[in-house]
């Protein structure tokens, strides 16, 4: 069955820390592949999106994803993350043939501490 | 440019009781997508609308739940009578359709609980 998984509900990052949020997906085949950001009270703002090509992608806010075919992830990372990426994060993707649904994973809370 | 929009924010009912969601999305975008988010949950799809035709409607509890997008444009969902399971933020979200980059736009969403 096609899934999507974040391993970790909750991880805590001191400011100017590095961060990495790891996403898995069981599927056949390469989907397209989402990372969203949802802040309290807020809907989900995308943050980047892979299709194809070059497997390191650039995105809003400084945070980058690079796409690992043969760990079937696509893991989100920024150099140094500052208080006001405190959010929710999700990892989300779109399977061929899906009319671009998206499902979502389970997500990840980000706490940043002073 | 507008976002989506999404009415109301917040509404608290009582099980059995009905309630409606509105949704206006950008201007111009083809695709409508219902999700239901409940608390600790990722979205999951309930309906998703190709200009006012049904794409996928698989994931809706269509005993309570309905859905309708008449003109193509804005679209209400509706629950009646409301489960103390629903109790989640519904959010909308558009899309350009074919031909787009395939990105989503949310809307705030609408909160809803149900006591």
């Amino acid at each position: 069955a096609q899934s999507v998984t974040q391993p970790d509900i909750h991880i805590t990052v001191s400011e100017g820390a590095s961060l990495e949020l790891r996403c898995n997906y069981s599927y056949g085949a390469t989907p397209y592949l989402f990372w969203y950001v949802q802040s309290p009270g807020q809907g989900l703002q995308l943050l980047l999106k892979y299709f194809s090509g070059d497997t390191l992608v650039q995105g809003i806010k400084g945070f980058e994803a690079e796409f690992k075919r043969s760990q079937s992830s696509f893991n989100l990372r920024k150099p140094s993350v500052h208080w006001s990426d405190a959010a929710e994060y999700f990892c989300a993707v779109a399977f061929s043939g899906s009319a671009r649904q998206l499902t979502f994973g389970s997500g990840t809370q980000l706490t940043v501490l002073p | 440019e507008a976002g989506v929009a999404q009415s109301p924010r917040y509404k608290i009912i009582e099980k059995r009781q009905s309630v409606a969601f509105w949704c206006n999305p950008i201007s111009g975008h083809a695709t409508l997508y219902w999700y239901q988010q409940i608390l600790g949950q990722g979205p999951k799809l309930l309906i998703q609308f190709q200009n006012n035709g049904v794409v996928d409607d698989s994931q809706l509890p269509k005993d309570r739940f309905s859905a309708e997008r008449l003109k193509g444009v804005d679209s209400t969902l509706k629950i009646q009578p409301a489960k103390l399971e629903d109790s989640a933020v519904y959010l909308c979200a558009s899309s350009l359709g074919r031909g787009g980059s395939g990105e989503l736009f949310f809307g705030e969403g609408s909160r809803l609980t149900v006591l």
